[in-house]
């Protein structure tokens, strides 16, 4: 079965600029939830989202905004792109849950945002 | 979530002696805990999981133990092999409002000397 895809791997924007990252699912994961890891931050919550719903969020601005579609494949955008932002997204899909009984996360390789 | 972190940012150890990467956790009222690998460009890989009714699980040459006393976990890893370099990490599932996220700690990196 295939992983989590993460598309583009890397990419460069300019501060200001916007960005789209996609993350296709395990087959049968309906669950896909966002991470960013930067250096000092380690791994923090972006977003998860199930049957096309966004059930949570964590403490990033407005400008992190993110949908699913009825495929179960997630995209995120980052609007007015700003120097901090450069990290590693990482996408991660589980098995259709409807609370945290317990399962892992599976992540992709992520994408790795360069904002200059 | 409350933050789940780590003892050590660093171990080294030579190749085919026994690793052990600790881990404490604050919330008394998490059930389930999760240990995962990540090698410098990939994602984090899912190594094993332990839940809150057991102090011990096994795996292929991995060995978490989880002690609910003093929450504390602990990763093991036998006879560490030089594939076994990586960052880990311990993670808590965060479950309020329906959702579904992991608290993770900082990391401990592991370095395997040949």
């Amino acid at each position: 079965k295939a992983g989590v895809t993460q598309t583009p791997r890397y990419l460069i924007k300019t501060r200001g600029q916007q960005v789209t990252l996609s993350c296709s699912p395990i087959s049968g994961h309906r669950s896909v939830s966002w991470y960013q890891q930067t250096p000092g931050q380690g791994l923090q919550f972006l977003f998860e989202y199930f049957s096309e719903t966004q059930r949570n969020k964590g403490n990033f601005p407005g400008r992190f905004s993110g949908r699913q579609f009825s495929n179960s494949r997630s995209e995120m955008n980052v609007s007015t792109l700003e120097l901090g932002d450069s990290a590693l997204y990482l996408c991660a899909s589980s098995l259709p849950r409807t609370g945290g009984e317990g399962s892992p996360l599976h992540f992709g390789n992520g994408t790795r945002l360069t904002v200059t | 979530g409350e933050s789940v972190g780590l003892h050590l940012p660093t171990l080294s150890v030579q190749e085919g002696d026994n690793s052990i990467i600790n881990c404490a956790y604050s919330n008394s009222a998490s059930d389930y805990f999760i240990w995962y690998k990540q090698e410098s460009g990939k994602g984090p890989q899912f190594i094993i999981d332990i839940r809150s009714n057991m102090d011990k699980r096994q795996g292929q040459r991995v060995t978490v133990l989880l002690n609910k006393t003093v929450k504390h976990l602990s990763l093991q890893i036998a006879a560490t092999q030089p594939g076994d370099s990586a960052v880990y990490f311990c993670a808590e599932p965060y479950s309020g409002a329906g959702s579904y996220q992991l608290t993770f700690g900082k990391g401990t990196k592991l370095s395997v000397i040949p």
